[in-house]
């Protein structure tokens, strides 16, 4: 059982260039969201999606795009690449977003902006 | 504006030593708080879940507290291993999806 898959592990992008940062679950859980951790900070929610089909904004979307085509798979588009984008991405699902049920995270992957 | 506060920052502790972290939340309503382990360079993996009802779950040799009433929960590690190094993220759920995160303490076991 994989868990929470992401791909990269680490990247260097230059300004401007574009990427997407690939998440994949085997769990079959309906949510799953995106994350970003940045030194000495909280983890911050970018985009979230409650079901295939169905994405939504989070605390800092901007420069960011997501799709849920299938259960499984949540990728995170980032356009036009800048400098604050630096930071570490982590994707997490959940069977579901309240009561007792925990979050799953991946591994995470290391983004630095040029 | 929900807030979670953790202290302290970092700690260093020798192994076989105990160690308490404490957590403060301003989350309202208030629905869950969990503790995590994030080991460097890794995602942040589950130690425990209290929802309003409960004020103490243990995991092993870690074991979690919740007051409430004054919006406070402590981690205390018992027995520290060197393994135990690594940041600990205390997240309040408030009853929504909305996960508000510390910002983390760093604890560091030294032999």
């Amino acid at each position: 059982n994989a868990g929470v898959t992401q791909t990269p592990k680490f990247r260097i992008l230059k300004i401007g260039q574009s990427m997407t940062l690939q998440c994949t679950q085997d769990m079959n859980h309906n949510y799953m969201y995106w994350y970003r951790q940045d030194p000495g900070m909280g983890l911050k929610l970018i985009y979230y999606s409650v079901g295939a089909g169905i994405t939504d904004k989070g605390e800092v979307p901007n420069g960011y795009n997501v799709s849920r085509s299938t259960t499984e798979d949540f990728p995170l588009r980032l356009e036009l690449a800048a400098p604050s984008q630096t930071s570490v991405y982590f994707c997490a699902s959940s069977y579901a977003d309240r009561g007792n049920y925990g979050y799953t995270f991946g591994s995470g992957t290391r983004l630095t902006v040029v | 504006k929900n807030q979670v506060e953790q202290s302290p920052q970092s700690l260093i502790i020798l192994e076989g030593k105990n160690c308490t972290l404490q957590c403060n939340y301003t989350v309202s309503p208030f629905s869950n708080l969990r503790w995590y382990k994030q080991d460097t360079g890794r995602g942040p993996v589950s130690l425990t879940i209290m929802t309003f009802s409960e004020n103490t779950k243990s995991n092993g040799r870690y074991t979690a507290t919740l007051d409430a009433d004054t919006k406070q929960s402590s981690l205390h590690i018992t027995a520290s291993q060197l393994s135990d190094s690594a940041s600990y993220i205390c997240v309040v759920s408030a009853n929504d999806y909305k996960l508000s995160f510390g910002a983390g303490t760093t604890v560091t076991v030294r032999a």
